[in-house]
Parts: structure tokens; C-alpha cells; sequence
């Protein structure tokens, strides 16, 4: 069990750039969960995944975020357009379906948007 | 819609000592888990704890423990002989249905020596 892995660990940007980040889960992890943590807050629940079904999506995902799980195994978090209010941590987690359904996150991405 | 309350934004303890972190929760759920996460400086959040809402025992991992009170809504850490490397934010969390996690603000736990 290597545990959730997120790539790049730290993305710097220019405002108005796209950005895309990687999520590896545990595997066999079926379900895939995208947060995003903003200083001293808790984080927020963006999207989530059921295999390569994305189930639901949050408010706080704009139409400038789109999330893929293509054969259900890593997925990918694309921003478009970035802005500066989208400076953040960008945390992925990973959960077996079953009753307990208890998310492991990985270490996070973090992005700083100039 | 479920939310999460952690009133103690920083909390301080001495080594070896005991401390008590609070949460409230809402929720219209029956079924749901509690979970205590712990998010070191390094930021890699870690579960803690978890608790099922069904089960009235509460739940126990070696040096933490909760009081989970149900009919109140309240979910509290308990860190027994508390070491340095309990340093970090920790953060109360709900999981209902939908799977997705609400959580709190998180209360930062300092270790002093």
C-alpha cells in the first residue's frame, strides 16, 4: 500500500493560465474524492468519483474546473482560466466501497496563482 | 445540509499531559460516521479516529479517544499522554450518504514541552 499520491506537489502560475494536477489512489480504492483547503480552513469537498463515473460535483466547482477519471484509476483536475481566488491546496482522497468508507487524502498540490 | 463546528481555534498542552478537543455537527441523516483527522505542519492529513453513529460505544485508538453524545450533536478528541509529535491541526469531519466529508475549521493542538 503505497498511499495516495498527488502530482506536482507545488504549481506556481500566471493568472489565466490552465493548470492540471494528478491523483494516483490507493489501489483498488474505488471511490476518488477532490477537496479544495484554503488557509486556515478546513477543506471543501469539490467532486467525486465512483470508478470513472463522476457522481457529484460542488457548487464551488465553476465551470473553469473540470475533473476526469478516465478507466478508473487516476484522475486528473484541470483549472482553465486560472485567477488568483484559486490560489489554494488542492487535496485527493480515496475510499474502498464499503460501509465504513473512511477517505485516505494524499499529501496535496498546492497552487499559487500570481 | 450537514456542517461541522469547531469552537477552539487553538488549544495548547504540555507534554505527557491530557487535552479535550470539541466539535458540534448537524446533520438530518440517520446514518453517518464522525472522524477526527490530524493534519501535521508537513500537511498530509492523517485519520485519527472514526466512529460510527449507530454505535453507542465510543471509540478508542490507543491514546485517543471520543465522547461521542449523539442526542447533543457532539463529537470531542481526547488525547491521552500527549507527546510532542501531536503537534498539528486537527480537524472534526461528517460523512453522511452522498460520501462526501464536511468538515470543520480545525483546532490547532500545540505540544509544549
Amino acid at each position: 500500500d503505497t498511499g495516495v499520491s498527488q502530482n506536482p506537489r507545488h504549481k506556481i502560475t500566471k493568472r489565466g493560465q490552465n493548470v492540471t494536477f494528478r491523483c494516483d489512489p490507493i489501489s483498488e480504492h474505488n471511490r476518488l474524492y477532490w477537496y479544495r483547503q484554503t488557509l486556515g480552513q478546513g477543506p471543501e469537498f469539490l467532486t467525486y468519483f465512483q470508478n470513472e463515473a463522476q457522481l457529484e460535483k460542488s457548487r464551488l466547482l465553476s465551470d473553469r474546473f473540470s475533473a476526469e477519471r478516465p478507466k478508473g484509476s487516476f484522475s486528473t483536475l484541470e483549472i482553465q482560466r486560472t485567477e488568483q481566488g484559486d490560489s489554494a491546496m488542492y487535496l485527493c482522497a480515496s475510499s474502498l466501497d464499503r460501509d465504513t468508507d473512511t477517505q485516505y487524502f494524499g499529501p496535496g498540490t498546492r497552487l499559487t496563482v500570481l | 445540509a450537514q456542517t461541522v463546528t469547531q469552537s477552539q481555534p487553538e488549544m495548547s498542552v504540555q507534554e505527557a499531559e491530557t487535552v479535550t478537543l470539541s466539535c458540534t455537527y448537524d446533520t438530518s441523516e440517520n446514518n453517518y460516521y464522525l472522524f477526527w483527522y490530524k493534519q501535521p505542519p508537513s500537511r498530509q492529513m492523517i485519520l485519527v479516529i472514526r466512529q460510527e453513529a449507530y454505535k453507542q460505544q465510543n471509540a478508542t485508538e490507543n491514546r485517543f479517544s471520543v465522547n461521542f453524545q449523539k442526542a447533543a450533536k457532539s463529537f470531542s478528541l481526547k488525547i491521552s499522554d500527549s507527546q510532542l509529535g501531536d503537534t498539528a491541526m486537527y480537524f472534526c469531519a461528517h460523512g453522511g450518504s452522498n460520501y462526501k466529508l464536511t468538515f470543520g475549521k480545525g483546532t490547532l493542538l500545540t505540544v509544549n514541552p
